[in-house]
Parts: C-alpha cells; sequence; structure tokens
C-alpha cells in the first residue's frame, strides 16, 4: 500500500536535547512538507522541499532543520535552539507542478520534559 | 499575502442535519485551489473536497457540497445528512496554482450530536 509513514508516534525530550522525527513516503511524490500543529492555530509550515537535496524554509523555520537525501524520505529535526517544541507534527507529501492535493502522515507527538 | 479565515472555532449540528461551515480568504492571484480538510479524532488529514477556481460549478463528493463565491472569497463546506463519522475537525485551506505551498485556515470543530 502507497502511503506515508511518520515515526515514532509519541516522542519524549528533555530540554536541551535535539531529536529527530521520522518521515518516509512511497507514493513517488516529488514535494515533501513539515507543520506544526497546536491547539488554536491550524497547521504552520515548518520547510518544505520540491526536490532531492534541496529544500525552504516555511513560516516558523526557526529552531528545526531538514535533509532531503532521497526522494522517499524528509526527516525533521528539532533542534535545543526551538523554545517550544512541544506540538503535534505532520509530514506531508504531493506532486509537483502545484497545487495538488498533499497526503499526510499520521503525525507524531513531541512532549519535551 | 494569502490568508484563510474560519470564523467558527466550534459548531454543533443533531444527527441526520445538514451544516455548513464558512470560510473566507484572501488572495490577488486570479488562479487557484481550495481545498477542505478533515482531522478526524485519530488526527489523520484527509481530503475531503477540492475546487478550481476558474470552475464555475461547485464540487460534490456525496454529502459534502462547496458553496464557492469567487467574488466574495468565500468558500463554505455544506454537509448533507450529517453522520457520527462527521464529527472531526475541518480545515479549509488555499494553494494558488503556480505554487506547491499550501496555506491552512485554523479549523472548525464540528461536533455531531446523537
Amino acid at each position: 500500500d502507497g502511503g506515508i509513514t511518520q515515526s515514532p508516534k509519541y516522542l519524549f525530550r528533555k530540554e536541551g536535547q535535539n531529536v529527530t522525527l521520522s518521515c518516509e513516503q512511497n507514493l513517488n511524490h516529488d514535494a515533501m512538507y513539515w507543520y506544526r500543529q497546536d491547539p488554536g492555530q491550524g497547521l504552520r509550515l515548518i520547510y518544505y522541499s520540491q526536490i532531492v537535496n534541496d529544500f525552504q524554509k516555511g513560516d516558523i523555520a526557526e529552531g528545526y532543520s531538514v535533509s532531503r537525501e532521497k526522494k522517499e524520505s524528509f526527516p525533521l529535526t528539532v533542534t535545543s535552539a526551538q523554545k517550544n517544541p512541544t506540538a503535534f507534527y505532520l509530514c506531508a507529501s504531493s506532486m509537483r507542478g502545484g497545487p495538488n492535493e498533499q497526503f499526510f502522515g499520521p503525525g507524531t507527538r513531541l512532549t519535551v520534559l | 499575502a494569502q490568508t484563510v479565515t474560519q470564523s467558527q472555532p466550534e459548531m454543533s449540528v443533531q444527527e441526520a442535519e445538514t451544516v455548513t461551515l464558512s470560510c473566507t480568504y484572501d488572495t490577488s492571484e486570479s488562479d487557484y485551489y481550495l481545498f477542505w480538510y478533515k482531522q478526524p479524532p485519530s488526527r489523520q488529514m484527509i481530503l475531503v473536497i477540492r475546487q478550481e477556481a476558474y470552475k464555475q460549478q461547485n464540487a460534490t463528493e456525496n454529502r459534502f457540497s462547496v458553496n464557492f463565491q469567487k467574488a466574495a472569497k468565500s468558500f463554505s463546506l455544506k454537509i448533507s445528512d450529517s453522520q457520527l463519522g462527521d464529527a472531526a475537525m475541518y480545515f479549509c485551506a488555499y494553494s494558488a496554482t503556480r505554487d506547491d505551498k499550501i496555506i491552512f485556515g485554523k479549523g472548525t470543530r464540528l461536533h455531531i450530536l446523537p
């Protein structure tokens, strides 16, 4: 079955630690996205990538980093510089040449202890 | 800058009744797409319906239909014969045709009353 997987589902981190969230897709999509979801805030774009080895900052990129070494994978690192990292993180992918429907993964809930 | 506004943070509807969720957007583009996404308690985002701005006919998907008013920049979602499984957060979203990015509203939480 084609789709997007995110792991882990729940993640706990101590303050001051970096943590990496995984996102993998087998839909052969070129574009991938990371969103942060907070109560009452909707989805806010962190980073997106339209092709391998290239990515752009979204609206709230500070304190986050990404890489796109493979078409299927777009991991997100939440660094210690992110002041309020506790949130629900969603990964999505789509075909290029927008706007196309974005397909979403099941999400990762990150909690900083 | 493009914006999407959902003015109803929460709504409730009786099962089997009809409900309309409101959405307005702001853009200077003439060519764009609009979407409604559903996020049930599982938090898995699902596309409900999409509308191309150049099409005058309102999109319909089974019990879900939209009222697209381009001049007013309004894009409401109507759910007919509401079912318990329709309970979810609904997000209105916009994307310019030339762009891969989607801009989301803050969402409307829909409760279905049995």
